[in-house]
């Protein structure tokens, strides 16, 4: 089974700095899809950014972007020029792509309290 | 589009009450799944369906039932509440054809047990 870890529980960063959050799995397959949600405090989940294994570049989404390293398992979130609005749960989450029926079943790590300070 | 409903969003129950929490979707997304976030553990797979008609268990199925008897509907039925069933309660679908990772979440269900 796969499992997903976030070692950080809380991170704060101030406001127009750069901060990054950690995200380690563990996984024997080759095929997957890695993914970092955010929860503000409204609950909603909003993907951010997602990422395909097979892909060698990093994705990015504006002043979101990862750090992806298969070989070593790790798939980090560096978010840019940090606002207020940033504040949020963020989650790390692996999806496997071996079998369609895959297609709802996410694995989360525990999450990354993320406070920006004005 | 409505995108994916989920009904109550606060509900308070005792030990040993049953209920019923609604999902529904409007998209005619083949894939439904149910989640609970406890702190500290993230969101944790109870059920998930790939169609009507098919329900599979997921990481944390004990003490939950699910049905898919349509495409919108996915219900999670919870038997006899335990506190330890005290969370919040996530219903999310996708189809096969909004790209790798694309899942709708509901608003989620925050249910407390007494």
């Amino acid at each position: 089974a796969q499992t997903v870890t976030q070692s950080q529980p809380e991170m704060s960063v101030q406001e127009a700095e750069t901060v990054t959050l950690s995200c380690t799995y563990d996984t024997s397959e080759s095929d997957y899809y890695l993914f970092w949600y955010k929860q503000p405090p409204s609950r909603q989940m909003i993907l951010v950014i997602r990422q395909e294994a097979y892909k060698q570049q990093n994705a990015t989404e504006n002043r979101f972007s990862v750090n992806f390293q298969k070989a070593a398992k790790s798939f980090s979130l560096k978010i840019s020029d940090s606002q207020l609005g940033d504040a949020a749960m963020y989650f790390c989450a692996y999806r496997s792509e071996l079998r369609e029926t895959s297609g709802s079943r996410l694995t989360f790590g525990e999450g990354t309290q993320l406070t920006v300070n004005p | 589009n409505a995108g994916v409903t989920q009904t109550p969003k606060f509900q308070v129950l005792k030990t040993g009450q049953s209920m019923t929490l609604q999902c529904a979707q409007d998209m005619n997304h083949e894939y439904m799944s149910w989640y609970r976030q406890d702190p500290g553990m993230g969101l944790r797979l109870i059920h998930y369906s790939v169609g009507a008609g098919i329900t599979d268990q997921g990481e944390v199925p004990n003490g939950y039932n699910v049905s898919r008897s349509t495409t919108e509907d996915f219900p999670l039925r919870l038997l006899s509440a335990a506190p330890s069933q005290t969370s919040v309660y996530f219903c999310a679908s996708r189809t096969s054809h909004s790209g790798p990772g694309k899942l709708f979440f509901g608003s989620g269900t925050q249910l407390s047990v007494l």
